[in-house]
């Protein structure tokens, strides 16, 4: 079964640092581009990064470029997202997503991880 | 970076139904546009790509097309399980958008 589970959310400080990850399974994980994706509190969605398939690239939202940090490790099939300087406005549900070849277009998603910055 | 408008934010409508929903991209995107369908507590679920593609499983009344700049998701008959949020979603060589996201209710 084609699977992405997020972990590594929680309650963070303003300021400070968290590392999300996202474990996939079921598919050749270099294949793909991966993306994060987050949702605040009764809000829309908004795109904050994604990562080629060989992690070569890397790309960003303005609203995180030059806090976050998106990777990936092929041999463990896990994608990390690491968050600095976090913020309240980053508080959010964050799912990462599977990118389907030559579509543009996420077709397999985790079911997410709470980030809530709070001071 | 390229912008998408969504509209309506709400939409009210009745079973059976047909309902339009739009987004507009500030810039050509070659129609690299994608819909999902979110349910409250749930993941996304995509239902089109490449503007007009259905994603196998989904419903043939749901449709997707093209014009421009302009792109428009139908439903031609709502049914119950169809009451939930709307968003788009472009794809570009470095970024992605998504847009406001639609509400459809039952009116």
């Amino acid at each position: 079964e084609v699977q992405l589970v997020e972990s590594g959310g929680g309650l963070a400080r303003p300021g400070e640092s968290l590392r999300l990850t996202c474990t996939a399974s079921g598919f050749t994980f270099s294949s793909h581009v991966l993306d994060w994706v987050r949702q605040a509190p009764g809000k829309g969605l908004e795109w904050v990064s994604g990562i080629s398939g060989s992690g070569g690239t890397t790309y960003y939202a303005d609203s995180v470029k030059g806090r976050f940090i998106i990777s990936r490790d092929n041999s463990r099939n896990t994608l990390d997202l690491l968050m600095n300087s976090l913020r309240v406005e980053d508080t959010a549900l964050y799912y990462c997503a599977r990118m389907r070849r030559e579509t543009g277009a996420f077709d397999v998603w985790g079911p997410g991880t709470v980030v809530a910055v709070s001071s | 970076d390229i912008q998408m408008t969504q509209s309506p934010s709400t939409l009210s409508a009745s079973i059976g139904d047909k309902i339009t929903i739009t987004c507009r991209a500030s810039q050509s995107i070659n129609n690299w546009m994608a819909w999902y369908q979110q349910k409250p507590g749930k993941a996304p679920k995509l239902l089109i790509y490449r503007a007009s593609t259905l994603e196998r499983g989904v419903p043939s009344r749901f449709s997707g097309s093209a014009s421009g700049t302009e792109f428009t998701l139908t439903i031609s008959s709502l049914q119950p399980d169809d009451f939930a949020t709307y968003y788009c979603q472009q794809y570009g060589p470095s970024s992605r958008a998504f847009g406001q996201g639609t509400k459809v209710e039952i009116e």
